[in-house]
């Protein structure tokens, strides 16, 4: 049992790269989500997902996408890298109700 | 829009002297409310789940209350060891329903 497993857990990539960071769960939890977590602005949603076949956006999703075909996998898709995206990603899953979500160790990303 | 309010930012303590944390909350539909510990370079880890207010949970030096409008953290005879980032968040129900809004996090210092 693996719990939240984010890969890469270092990127760097060039403005307009694209890339994916990938999200695997082994406890069948229906509910994922991505966060990203900047100085001084906490963790703020990016997307979530409250079941295979459905996501939805969270407080900032410009400039990713996500899918969610599995149950296990959630990947967050950076389209056309920016500065601005530079940050610390970190995936989320948790049961109904997310009474305990368990997070990744986190993917930190810089754009240059 | 759910809004979740930490303070103080930063909390430096002595060994042994005890103090409290704070969650401001505001949600609509409230159904869970979360405290978190995160390390340096590390996903948050999960400590509480509040469902009601007058709820009640302990674990070894932390102890998490919740109120209609707010929670605490109490730090009971902190060591060291409790220095880390103390994150809360909310999970409420109605539109917001899949979504973990976090606060800033109160960043806990504790002096040998």
């Amino acid at each position: 049992n693996a719990g939240v497993t984010q890969t890469p857990k270092f990127q760097v990539l060039k403005t307009g790269q694209s890339m994916t960071l990938q999200c695997a769960q082994d406890m069948n939890h229906e509910y994922m989500s991505w966060y990203r977590q900047d100085p001084g602005m906490g963790l703020r949603l990016i997307h979530y997902s409250v079941g295979a076949g459905i996501t939805d956006q969270g407080e900032v999703p410009n400039g990713y996408n996500v899918s969610r075909s599995t149950t296990e996998d959630f990947p967050l898709r950076l389209l056309s890298a920016a500065p601005s995206q530079t940050s610390v990603y970190f995936c989320a899953s948790g049961f109904e109700g997310n009474t305990e979500a368990f997070f990744g160790q986190g993917t930190r990303l810089t754009v240059v | 829009e759910d809004q979740v309010t930490q303070s103080p930012e930063a909390l430096r303590l002595q060994e042994g002297e005890s103090s409290s944390l704070n969650c401001s909350y505001t949600v609509s539909g409230l159904r869970g409310l979360f405290w978190y510990r995160q390390d340096p370079g590390k996903g948050p880890e999960f400590l509480f789940t509040l469902y009601s207010a007058g709820e009640e949970k302990e674990k070894e030096r932390l102890k998490a209350t919740l109120t209609k409008k707010e929670s605490f953290l109490h730090i009971t005879a902190p060591k060291p060891e409790d220095s880390a980032t103390y994150l809360c968040a909310v999970f409420a129900g109605g539109t917001s329903y899949g979504k973990l809004t976090f606060g800033q996090g109160t960043i806990l210092t504790v002096h040998p």
